[in-house]
């Protein structure tokens, strides 16, 4: 059985770093096409990407957020790992892990896929952030 | 706002065939293949349809998802009580590197 599980603070201050962790169980880190990505919530609101890792360590970011993020994993621990630094009351949200199975092809110079989603979803970890 | 354009409520009732619209562009839609995702109250998203019009394991088949251009619509047939529930499309988008979400509509069951 596939499972995510997201773990961090609840509350964090403004201008502080929070760091999320993903202990994911069923699946290996390190093996195939396989990617884990954290999603996030505020309130009421849509989902946002955010950031991704393939199991060859290959990152992506949300280009809005990119300077902010860092994400990256332990294979021996089986864990994903998020950091978001200068926290804001904006960032106030439901964080979410997800493994996202994934096939892709270069065409040139370009990645492209031929599928790309979020198969199994941790149940997700709210962080506010105020002071 | 959403790079993904759908409407914020939808409504049918029990029994009743409702649809539910997700239009994007020729960076997203037009390009890449769409997902769908269930999210209950409270709960995280599951998700419905990927590649367009497939449906994982244990998803009923009252459940279909369709593209054509760069617009892409979800089906629910014989709707239920237990549908209600906020849907919202997801695909990668070739100019932001990276997938984006539809803002959902909130299904309601009359």
């Amino acid at each position: 059985q596939v499972t995510l599980k997201e773990s961090g603070p609840v509350l964090v201050k403004p201008t502080e770093t929070l760091t999320l962790t993903c202990t994911v169980s069923g699946f290996s880190l390190s093996n195939g096409k396989m990617a884990v990505s954290w999603i996030r919530q505020p309130p009421g609101k849509a989902l946002e990407w955010l950031a991704h890792i393939f199991s060859n360590d290959e990152t992506s970011y949300n280009t809005s957020l990119k300077n902010r993020l860092t994400i990256s994993k332990d294979t021996s621990k089986s864990q994903v790992v998020l950091t978001m630094t200068n926290m804001d009351p904006v960032d106030t949200a439901t964080y979410y892990c997800a493994r996202t199975p994934y096939d892709d092809f270069w065409g040139g110079y370009v990645r492209n896929y031929y599928y790309y989603y979020m198969d199994v979803w941790g149940k997700g970890t709210t962080v506010t952030v105020s002071s | 706002q959403s790079v993904l354009t759908q409407p914020p409520s939808a409504s049918g009732t029990p029994g009743q065939r409702v649809t539910i619209s997700c239009s994007g562009s020729s960076s997203n839609i037009g390009t890449n293949t769409v997902n769908w995702y269930q999210q209950l109250p409270g709960t995280a998203p599951k998700v419905l349809i990927y590649n367009n019009n497939q449906r994982p394991s244990g998803v009923p088949d009252r459940f279909s998802g369709s593209k054509s251009g760069t617009s892409a619509s979800l089906a629910i047939s014989g709707l239920q009580s237990e549908d209600e529930a906020d849907y919202c499309c997801a695909v990668w988008d070739d100019s932001l590197n990276g997938p984006v979400f539809g803002g959902g509509t909130k299904l309601t069951v009359l």
